[in-house]
């Protein structure tokens, strides 16, 4: 069946501006991940949801971020007034239920802001 | 909060050398994962461990999880160039049921 989807794949803006990155993830799967990773670094953990709720938001790094997910499926990671070190691959996740389960990664968004 | 720490940051061997990752948590976990990333890809699963000094083999990658359930390691005998790539560990704790704390990664490098 589909993978994790994200959209888009590769978005370039000016710093200052609203970007949102989309992930579509696994049909069926209650939770859903979003991750950061910056250039050779490992992965930081921004968000968590279950069904549409986020019981866990302290990875995000400043109230410039923010995501919601609707009828439990898309989820969007909204980044308002980017700077330049927001400038990095944006991976989601999913998993069947949100506790001992593995997470399936979809292929990130790589965003670069100038 | 959790930390998950991971060594060595880079590992360089030769094809047919042995390799072994370790993976170190500042709590006790409730499980552990690992993760492959090929260069330019996205972490994909390989294995999880759930119980106090479980042992688990694929082929030529043997994982283990301590007896304590705060550290684990990665060995691969007899690398090959398709075993290059970055591999994470990453924790489930007590308190942070959902959230995985990833270590920094492994990257392999094999030279033919």
């Amino acid at each position: 069946g589909a993978g994790v989807s994200q959209s888009p794949s590769n978005k370039v803006t000016e710093k200052g501006k609203d970007v949102e990155l989309r992930c579509d993830p696994i049909s069926g799967h209650t939770a859903l991940y979003w991750y950061r990773q910056s250039l050779g670094q490992g992965l930081e953990f921004l968000i968590y949801f279950q069904g549409n709720s986020a019981p866990d938001k302290s990875g995000l790094p400043s109230d410039r971020f923010s995501a919601e997910r609707t009828g439990g499926s898309v989820s969007t990671l909204t980044i308002q007034r980017t700077q330049q070190e927001d400038s990095a691959v944006y991976l989601c996740a999913s998993s069947l239920q949100w506790d001992q389960e593995t997470q399936y990664f979809g292929p990130g968004t790589r965003l670069l802001v100038l | 909060g959790q930390q998950v720490m991971q060594i060595p940051q880079y590992q360089h061997v030769q094809e047919g050398e042995d390799f072994t990752t370790y993976c170190n948590s500042s709590t006790t976990l409730s499980n552990i994962q690992w993760y492959k990333q090929r260069p330019g890809g996205h972490p994909v699963f390989l294995i999880q461990l759930v119980k106090s000094g479980e042992v688990k083999k694929q082929k030529r990658l043997t994982f283990q999880f301590g007896e304590a359930k705060k550290n684990s390691s990665l060995h691969i005998t007899a690398t090959q160039t398709t075993d290059v790539g970055t591999y994470f560990c990453a924790g489930r704790g007590g308190t942070s049921y959902g959230k995985l704390t990833f270590g920094q990664g492994t990257i392999l490098t094999v030279h033919p």
